[in-house]
């Protein structure tokens, strides 16, 4: 059964980076993008970006352009997310989560989310 | 980038109630709309998908219409594992956008 497994949750520092992973099992891996959402406390869903996991390109919505970036270890089926320039309002749960049929569809294959604490 | 704007933001209803909620895009996506299903510390789910579709093991009280910039998710008899936050998400193009939610509570 596909699974899209997180690593698990972090505390760091205002300024600090985070970087979050996503072991994908289940299904062919290059096959479809991975998408980074996130949702802030009592918050609605906030889309990071994507990365193709068969060609490495990565889209990245506009307001995180310079602060994140998406890789991917094949060898593992493994997507990363590294964001940088931490600040409060960064505290969020972190998802991943597999596309569904284009780029820009989200399937309904998410991770379990990753907490990310940004507090001195 | 293309805004999709949800309504009502919230609404209060009773088991076997038929629900509607809205979803308006800010310019013309064709039938590339999603919607999700969110309870509290979970992930969201997936329950339709291009405006229509239902995603496996959905159950028949949900449907989903329109096309163009206006669509509508509905369900038809409202069931005590239904009271959670809805959000539409459009897969047109990048940025895949949300709604804001719709938080659908208890009466």
């Amino acid at each position: 059964q596909v699974q899209l497994v997180q690593s698990g949750a972090e505390v760091k520092k205002p300024g600090a980076s985070v970087k979050v992973s996503c072991k994908a099992s289940g299904y062919t891996f290059s096959d479809y993008y991975i998408h980074w959402v996130r949702q802030a406390p009592g918050q609605g869903l906030e889309w990071l970006g994507c990365i193709s996991p068969n060609s490495g390109d990565t889209k990245s919505a506009q307001r995180f352009q310079g602060r994140v970036t998406m890789t991917r270890d094949t060898s593992i089926s493994t997507v990363y997310m590294e964001l940088r320039r931490l600040r409060s309002g960064d505290t969020a749960v972190f998802y991943c989560a597999r596309a569904l049929y284009n780029p820009s569809s989200i399937s309904g294959y998410w991770g379990q989310g990753t907490l990310v604490t940004v507090s001195s | 980038d293309i805004q999709m704007t949800q309504s009502p933001s919230s609404l209060s209803a009773s088991v076997g109630d038929r629900v509607t909620i809205t979803c308006r895009a800010s310019q013309r996506i064709s039938t590339y709309l999603s919607w999700f299903q969110q309870k509290p510390g979970k992930a969201p789910n997936l329950l339709i998908y291009t405006t229509s579709a239902l995603h496996s093991g959905v159950p028949s009280r949900f449907s989903g219409s329109g096309s163009g910039t206006d669509f509508t998710l509905t369900i038809s008899s409202l069931q005590p594992e239904d009271f959670a936050t809805y959000y539409c998400q459009q897969t047109y193009n990048t940025p895949p956008t949300f709604g804001q939610g719709t938080k659908v509570e208890i009466k």
